[in-house]
C-alpha cells in the first residue's frame, strides 16, 4: 500500500532554513488523483496545515507562513519536499507529510512525521 | 486565518455518548461540505475519522458520527471506549481555498 515517510535534520539554527523531504512509496506522486500536504504540530499543541502541491507544480500555503515557505515536488525521485526560511523557535513541531484527494479536502493518508527543533 | 474553535476537553463514561463542537465562520465550516474529523493518540499520526461532514471512511466505527448546523459542526462518539481516550481535530476548507484546522479537544474515558 502507499506510504509516506518524512526525512531531513531534527535540529535547525534559528534564522537557517528548514528542508524536509516526504517520500512516497508504493505510490506515484505524479498520480492526478492528489495533492500533497505539509502539516505541523508544535510539541503539546495543536495541528496547522502549512500548504501543499499537485504534481504539476502549482502550490498553496498558508497565508501566515506563505512569505517563508516553499513546497516542491520531484518526480523523478517520487518526493515533494519543505523549505522554511528563517526559521525561530516557533517553528518548532512535528512536520507530517500527507495526501489529499483532488476534489475533497481531508487527509487520508499520513506519514509519521518528523520532531524538527530550533534551537542554537 | 484564525483556528476553529473546539472545547479543550471533553470526558464521558464507558458506554456513554460525547459531542465535541467545532465552531467556524461562514467562509468556512459554514460554507461548505468539506469538515473533516481526526482522531490522535498520543505519539502517533492523525488518523481520519469522518469526512466531508458527516462521511465515515472504511473501517471507521459507526460509533462516531458527525453533523453541522451553520458555522457549527459537530463529531458524535457513541457507546464510548477507552480506545477513544485520545486528541480529536476537525477541520474544514475556507473561502480562501485554504484549510485550517480546530484547537483540538481531549477526550478522556472516565
Amino acid at each position: 500500500q502507499v506510504q509516506l515517510q518524512e526525512s531531513g535534520p531534527g535540529l535547525v539554527k534559528p534564522s537557517e532554513t528548514l528542508s524536509l523531504t516526504c517520500t512516497v512509496s508504493g505510490g506515484s506522486v505524479s498520480s492526478g488523483s492528489y495533492y500533497w500536504s505539509w502539516i505541523r504540530q508544535p510539541p503539546g499543541k495543536g495541528l496547522e496545515w502549512i500548504g501543499q502541491i499537485y504534481y504539476s507544480g502549482s502550490t498553496n500555503c498558508n497565508p501566515s507562513l506563505k512569505s517563508r515557505v516553499t513546497i516542491s515536488v520531484d518526480t523523478s525521485k517520487n518526493q515533494f519536499s519543505l523549505k522554511v526560511s528563517s526559521v525561530t523557535a516557533a517553528d518548532t513541531a512535528v512536520y507530517y507529510c500527507a495526501r489529499r484527494t483532488l476534489g475533497y479536502w481531508y487527509f487520508d493518508l499520513w506519514g509519521r512525521g518528523t520532531l524538527v527543533t530550533v534551537s542554537s | 486565518q484564525s483556528a476553529l474553535t473546539q472545547p479543550a476537553s471533553v470526558s464521558g463514561s464507558p458506554g456513554q455518548s460525547i459531542t465535541i463542537s467545532c465552531t467556524g465562520t461562514s467562509s468556512d465550516v459554514g460554507g461548505y461540505n468539506y469538515v473533516s474529523w481526526y482522531q490522535q493518540h498520543p505519539g502517533k499520526a492523525p488518523k481520519l475519522m469522518i469526512c466531508d461532514v458527516s462521511n465515515r471512511p472504511s473501517g471507521v466505527s459507526n460509533r462516531f458520527s458527525g453533523s453541522k448546523s451553520g458555522n457549527t459542526a459537530s463529531l458524535t462518539i457513541s457507546g464510548l471506549q477507552a480506545e477513544d481516550e485520545a486528541d480529536y481535530y476537525c477541520s474544514s476548507y475556507t473561502s480562501s481555498s485554504t484549510l485550517v484546522f480546530g484547537t483540538g479537544t481531549k477526550v478522556t474515558v472516565l
